[in-house]
């Protein structure tokens, strides 16, 4: 079956850097778009990233681009989300998400990692 | 990449209907099919039971369903049961940016 398992997550000093991962199984990463999406604590949801199915289009929300970078390895059928230059408001909950159909439709999720920023 | 707008509760009886509103603008809400809607309970991920305006996912409870006027669009929980309290937030593509937009999450309470 499908599952996706977020890792990397932990504390860090603002201004430092961390790598999430997702890990797939039950499916190919090759032939599906992936999302991250980070919810604040007691917060409500925010997109930050999507890499489209063929890996070779990535899209950002303004606050992380140019710090947060979305990639993919498919020898390791993971996603990752790099991200540097942290700020204390990236501290959130990341989930990874899977598409299926169209691109709203965010059918898969992790259960998130635990991101927090703070000195 | 304004974050659409929901009403921040809404309730109802058990068997009761309610709609939950989710507005945008034509770059998102308002164009292509693109919007979705999530039920998430405490502590738990997100879980889709409304995609491209209308189309409930297999294992969706025929109880809910989505629409859409313009650029506002709704989700409808019909038949409440105390198992629909949750948080519930609607998602659009946004095609000038090519980003999605959530709102900011509707808390249902069944009283």
């Amino acid at each position: 079956q499908v599952q996706l398992v977020e890792s990397g997550g932990g504390v860090v000093q603002p201004g430092g850097s961390l790598t999430l991962s997702c890990a797939a199984s039950g499916f190919s990463v090759n032939f599906y778009s992936f999302h991250w999406v980070r919810q604040a604590p007691g917060k409500g949801l925010e997109w930050v990233a999507v890499i489209t199915m063929d890996g070779k289009n990535t899209y950002y929300t303004d606050s992380v681009k140019g710090r947060f970078t979305i990639s993919r390895d498919t020898s390791k059928n993971t996603v990752f989300l790099q991200m540097n230059s942290l700020r204390r408001d990236d501290s959130a909950l990341y989930f990874c998400t899977r598409v299926e159909g169209t691109v709203t439709s965010l059918a898969h999720w992790g259960p998130g990692t635990l991101v927090s920023v703070s000195s | 990449q304004s974050a659409l707008t929901q009403p921040a509760s809404v309730s109802g009886s058990p068997g009761q209907s309610i709609t939950i509103s989710c507005t945008g603008a034509r770059s998102d809400v308002g164009s292509f099919k693109l919007v979705s809607w999530f039920q998430q309970h405490p502590g738990k991920a997100p879980r889709l039971i409304i995609s491209d305006v209308t189309q409930r996912p297999s294992g969706v409870s025929d109880r809910f369903s989505g629409s859409r006027s313009g650029d506002t669009a709704s989700l409808t929980v019909s038949g409440l049961q105390a198992e629909d309290e949750a948080d519930y937030y609607c998602c659009a593509y946004e095609h000038h940016s090519a980003s999605l937009l959530f709102g900011g999450g509707t808390k249902l309470t069944v009283l």
